[in-house]
């Protein structure tokens, strides 16, 4: 049964700290996603990756935040420092483009991150 | 700017009735238009649209696509309290395989 998956599920830290977020896309999927999640923005991307390249950022607050896939079958995010507004769920999602038209994005479980 | 927008923004109904989700979107380069429900975990996949006017279905769900009006369409009858979920559209960019997600609506089923 393939699927994404995420580690660390919830984490709580102070501000200032660093956080590493964590993903295992689905096997053969050849672009992974982070996107985050609040009750005032919605689901918002943050990166995605193609073929493990970096191919937008743009939704990233750069200052503190940075995405990379090391290989591929993992994709992390970090953010250091981390600040309360950042308080959130990240998604991971992998998908595979195929010809025109896009596979559907699987998403990962999501990390619940509080920052105190 | 890109924009998918979704209404209502919430919604409560009793088991048994029907309901019609919204999504209308503005997005230069159209690629698809996907639903997604979403429970206390992570979005699952409910339907890809690409063409206008071609309905598809699964179970009690269905949902369809005007590409001239730039909307979309998702209804469930028979409702039941599995349904209870935010559905989120959201709308893929050509140029960049984006997805550009509508905030979502929450529908609410009671017994």
């Amino acid at each position: 049964d393939a699927r994404v998956t995420q580690t660390p599920r919830h984490k709580v830290t102070e501000m200032g700290q660093e956080v590493t977020m964590r993903c295992q896309p689905i096997l053969g999927h050849n672009t992974v996603f982070w996107y985050r999640q609040t009750m005032m923005q919605g689901l918002e991307l943050l990166a995605y990756f193609r073929n493990r390249a970096p191919l937008d950022d743009s939704g990233m607050p750069k200052d503190r935040f940075s995405a990379e896939m090391p290989d591929a079958t993992l994709a992390t995010l970090k953010i250091q420092p981390s600040e309360p507004r950042d308080s959130a769920v990240y998604f991971c999602a992998s998908g595979h483009l195929r010809g025109v038209f896009y596979n559907e994005q699987f998403f990962g479980p999501g990390t619940r991150l509080t920052v105190l | 700017e890109d924009k998918v927008v979704q209404s209502p923004l919430s919604l409560v109904v009793h088991e048994g009735d029907t309901v019609t989700l919204n999504c209308s979107y503005e997005v230069t380069n159209f690629r698809s238009l996907l639903w997604y429900k979403q429970e206390k975990k992570a979005p699952t996949f409910l339907f890809m649209l690409t063409s206008s006017g071609i309905e598809k279905k699964s179970g009690r769900l269905s949902s369809i696509l005007d590409k001239k009006e730039l909307f979309s369409i998702l209804n469930i009858t028979a409702t039941q309290t599995g349904d209870s979920a935010i559905y989120l559209c959201a709308v893929e960019d050509g140029n960049t395989d984006k997805l550009i997600f509508g905030t979502g609506t929450r529908l609410q089923v009671f017994p």
